[in-house]
């Protein structure tokens, strides 16, 4: 089984760049899930789709940061402006509808602000 | 709304020592628990998940944990440490209904001396 695909694997940007990423995640997994972890901290939750609608946004920072999901499958990041304080891993992951199966985390993308 | 607390930010034990890695969750009914391991430069990769039945659940390269409801804990243990399990430890919990999400704890790094 393919894993949780993520691209690209490190970025560097100035402040006030923009800047995406990319996931693509298992086959027939229906939920998707964004997380933001900076160094030294647990992951956070940005934002959760259930195939292509928003579940949970709450946390996801709506003035610059945005997030799509195009046909229920892959899904797609983007903060526009970046800011010094966006530094950080975004991790992708999905999962079955059953929370209790776990998720399947991607290996990030490593994102620098400068 | 479940949180997590992970009892120390860095632990050090002795190749061949005992691992203890403290969790300790909040929620207002038995939520899911899960442990996962993130070594340098990679996703998060589950090492093992409470549910439901039985309070002691094995895991992957050795590990168990043993959900305690009346101490609200969740610790993880390994009879024996390897150079191998150096990595950085996350303990999340998920509410069992609605819209299930995983919330981290801090994390604790775990190192490993010869």
């Amino acid at each position: 089984e393919a894993g949780v695909a993520q691209s690209p694997r490190y970025k560097i940007i100035e402040k006030r760049q923009s800047v995406a990423f990319w996931c693509n995640p298992i086959s027939g997994h229906a939920t998707l899930y964004w997380y933001q972890q900076i160094l030294g901290q647990g992951p956070k939750l940005l934002i959760q789709f259930q195939n292509n609608g928003v579940v949970d946004d709450s946390q996801l920072p709506k003035d610059r940061f945005s997030a799509e999901r195009l046909k229920g499958v892959d899904s797609t990041l983007k903060i526009q402006p970046a800011k010094l304080e966006d530094s950080a891993v975004y991790l992708c992951a999905s999962s079955l509808d059953f929370v209790g199966d776990g998720y399947t985390f991607g290996s990030g993308t490593r994102l620098t602000v400068v | 709304a479940q949180s997590v607390t992970q009892l120390g930010s860095h632990v050090s034990v002795s190749e061949g020592a005992l691992v203890l890695l403290r969790c300790n969750y909040s929620s207002s009914v038995p939520p899911y628990l899960f442990w996962y391991v993130q070594y340098p430069n990679q996703g998060l990769q589950l090492l093992l998940k409470y549910t439901t039945g039985a309070t002691l659940v094995k895991g992957i390269n050795g590990f168990e944990a043993e959900f305690k409801k009346s101490e609200t804990s969740f610790h993880l243990t390994k009879p024996s440490a390897h150079m191998s399990d150096a990595a950085e430890y996350f303990c999340a919990v998920s509410g069992r209904q609605g819209a299930q999400k995983l919330v981290f704890g801090q994390g604790t790094r775990l190192t490993i001396n010869p």
